[in-house]
């Protein structure tokens, strides 16, 4: 049980459509950061939110986009889903925003796109 | 590309032999190194992180880290069935936020 909790755990869109992920930090972990995780692949990273600005985005179109709120927990957003973003959704927490050695993952949100 | 290598696998071992996963990386700039263990259908556990170069130990767990080398692994004693899973590699990267780079991954199937 790492204390971070991600919804859905399943769902199914369409080719097109948007979908929210969401998310919250472990208790006193302030840094959120969504991972990417396709079949057989290592987990790839999105971005990462520190007290609600983006500080850090891997390679990955504007279509991923990202919120955090006050209290830390964090919204993924993907719009104009395309198939190959079928994948399992990461959201981590850590401490802090750049010395984080804790750093711990929720039980991810899986997505297929159709 | 900043990269991390793992060999696929599977890594077969019986049980209560010792397993080695062995991982390399090429940004020189990284500065910890993470394992986690990965159930299929499951997100990623973190077992260790490492960030001083020699061994880490937890329980049945060696983490070892050789920066000249940069050369990454992880031991463990005494496998067990309930080990056998995908094992990740990552190391995150200076520069000021958590990123982490995963490698692909090592199946590990233990077998009675």
């Amino acid at each position: 049980e790492t204390g971070v909790t991600q919804s859905p755990t399943h769902l199914i869109k369409t080719r097109g459509q948007q979908v929210t992920l969401r998310c919250s930090s472990q208790s006193g972990h302030n840094t959120v950061s969504w991972y990417q995780q396709a079949l057989g692949q290592g987990p790839q990273f999105i971005f990462q939110y520190y007290r609600e600005e983006e500080n850090g985005r891997g390679n990955f179109p504007p279509r991923f986009s990202g919120l955090q709120f006050p209290n830390y927990s964090s919204e993924l957003n993907v719009n104009a889903l395309e198939l190959d973003d079928s994948a399992l959704y990461l959201c981590a927490s850590s401490p802090d925003s750049s010395s984080g050695n804790t750093i711990y993952f929720g039980e991810g949100s899986w997505l297929t796109v159709v | 590309q900043k990269e991390v290598e793992q060999n696929s696998g599977p890594l077969s071992v019986p049980e209560g032999a010792i397993a080695s996963l062995n991982c390399t990386y090429s940004d020189r700039g990284s500065q910890s190194f993470f394992w986690y263990r990965q159930y299929s259908g499951k997100s990623p556990e973190l077992i260790m992180f490492i960030y001083s170069n020699g061994d880490k130990e937890d329980g049945r767990f060696t983490a070892q880290l050789n920066k000249a080398s940069q050369y990454v692994s992880l031991l463990i004693r005494d496998s067990q069935p309930s080990d056998s899973a995908t094992y990740l590699c990552a190391a995150r990267l200076s520069g000021g936020y958590n990123k982490l780079i995963f490698g692909a991954g090592t199946r590990l199937a233990v077998h009675p």
